[in-house]
């Protein structure tokens, strides 16, 4: 059973514009919420976090925000550009990290 | 600067062999962790441990096994390889426990079991 879900397979934006991806978990029990990007052939790698005392937490174009009684959680990108194209994984932990199935995300010039 | 260093970056294998998927870091990390990513499921956790001598399971342990004797090194072995197998496999450490920190990947290894 997946404690975090990323309902969206796939995400096609423009070059410029917002590029929002989402993610729901069903464990009260996390406290600690990562975003990650993964390019082809490569292993994922960091993208920005959030704990769950907080609602938002901003780096540079990408921020993140948390709705703890929606138990769901997002990334917004702004703006967009071509070389964002890549997997991007929800994850959350508690004690370990669960990870959501993923979203492919296509910025198109 | 190696950070997290698998091998072999493939490999196929005969349903019933038996092979070890290495994992080390130079982080000096006491978290590390195997996932395997297959098509639609994302990242699930096999195995972790939180330190030298310490392992446990994660959500798909079955057919896998791990050790832990020194901090810098978590291999990964299939005692029987299954075609239910055949994934890409990523080892990961971090600082801490891995509940809060930030997991550094390998590159990743690609398993296919025939």
């Amino acid at each position: 059973d997946q404690q975090v879900k990323q309902n969206s397979p796939s995400l096609s934006v423009q070059e410029g514009r917002i590029s929002i991806l989402n993610c729901d978990y069903t464990n009260s029990m996390f406290d600690y919420f990562l975003w990650y990007k993964k390019y082809p052939a490569e292993g994922p790698t960091f993208l920005i976090s959030i704990s769950s005392i907080k609602d938002k937490n901003e780096d540079g174009r990408f921020t993140v925000f948390l709705n703890k009684s929606a138990k769901h959680l997002s990334l917004h990108i702004v703006p967009s550009q071509p070389g964002d194209s890549a997997v991007y994984f929800c994850a959350a932990s508690e004690n370990d990290m669960r990870f959501g199935a993923g979203t492919r995300l296509t910025v198109k010039p | 600067n190696a950070g997290v260093t698998q091998t072999p970056k493939f490999q196929v294998l005969k349903t019933g062999q038996s092979m070890t998927l290495q994992c080390a870091q130079d982080m000096n990390h006491e978290y590390m962790s195997w996932y395997r990513q297959d098509p639609g499921m994302g990242l699930r956790l096999i195995h972790y441990s939180v330190g030298a001598g310490i392992t446990d399971q994660g959500e798909v342990p079955n057919g896998y096994n791990v050790s832990r004797s020194t901090t810098e090194d978590f291999p990964l072995r299939l005692l029987s390889a299954a075609p239910s197998q055949t994934s890409v496999y990523f080892c990961a450490s971090s600082v801490g426990t891995g509940g809060t920190g930030e997991l550094f990947f390998g590159e990743g290894s690609r398993l296919t079991v025939l």
